[in-house]
């Protein structure tokens, strides 16, 4: 069992440039998110989705598109990336939204540096 | 809106000292409160949770119970280990994703 699986693990952009980071989840959990984490400000949300075909905008979702085609991927795009976009990417999936208390799985992160 | 405050550290204790990581937090409604706990280089692993006012999270020797009436999940351990040597994460969540505190980085001396 994989669980949530990031790819890649570490990428550096030229500031303008355009990716996609990876997220896939083998739980069939309906529930995918995608956060970021900078020094002092703890993880912050940039977007999630309740379902495929559904996506909504977290805390922080300028300068990120997102996409949930099947249950089991969800791709974070910058389609121009800048320096401030430099942090750790992480994704997390959850059966029950944290409801029920099974909390979130979350991926190994991916490690973004814009120049 | 959601927000958790957690006291941000770093803590450093000695090995097997009591260990006690504060966090308050807003919300709307009746959150789920989880503690995570990340290791150098590595995600988030699911520490402990608790679903409803007065329920107790328990794992590894860490304990939480969820205080409605102080709006607390408090995380405590008996005797830390240098092994706990980490970030550990307080967060909360309505539905619509998990809110975060700062986060608090224990360093375990031996």
């Amino acid at each position: 069992n994989a669980g949530v699986t990031q790819t890649p693990k570490f990428q550096v952009l030229k500031t303008g440039q355009s990716m996609t980071l990876q997220c896939a989840q083998d739980m069939n959990h309906e529930y995918m998110s995608w956060y970021r984490q900078d020094p002092g400000m703890g993880l912050r949300l940039i977007h999630y989705s309740v379902g495929a075909g559904i996506t909504d905008q977290g805390e922080v979702p300028n300068g990120y598109n997102v996409s949930r085609s099947t249950t089991e991927d969800f791709p974070l795009r910058l389609l121009s990336a800048a320096p401030s976009q430099t942090s750790v990417y992480f994704c997390a999936s959850s059966p029950d939204r944290g409801r029920g208390g099974y909390g979130y799985t979350f991926g190994s992160g991916t490690r973004l540096t814009v120049v | 809106g959601n927000s958790v405050t957690q006291m941000e550290g770093p803590v450093t204790l000695s090995e097997e000292a009591f260990l006690t990581i504060n966090c308050t937090y807003t919300a709307t409604g009746y959150p789920s409160l989880f503690w995570y706990v990340q290791y150098p280089g590595e995600g988030l692993q699911l520490l402990l949770k608790a679903t409803k006012a007065d329920d107790k999270g328990s794992n590894k020797g860490f304990e939480a119970t969820y205080r409605k009436e102080t709006t607390s999940f408090h995380l405590e351990k008996g005797s830390v280990q240098v092994s706990d040597s980490a970030v550990y994460f307080c967060a909360l969540s309505n539905g619509d994703g998990l809110t975060f505190g700062k986060g608090t980085h224990l360093i375990i001396q031996p």
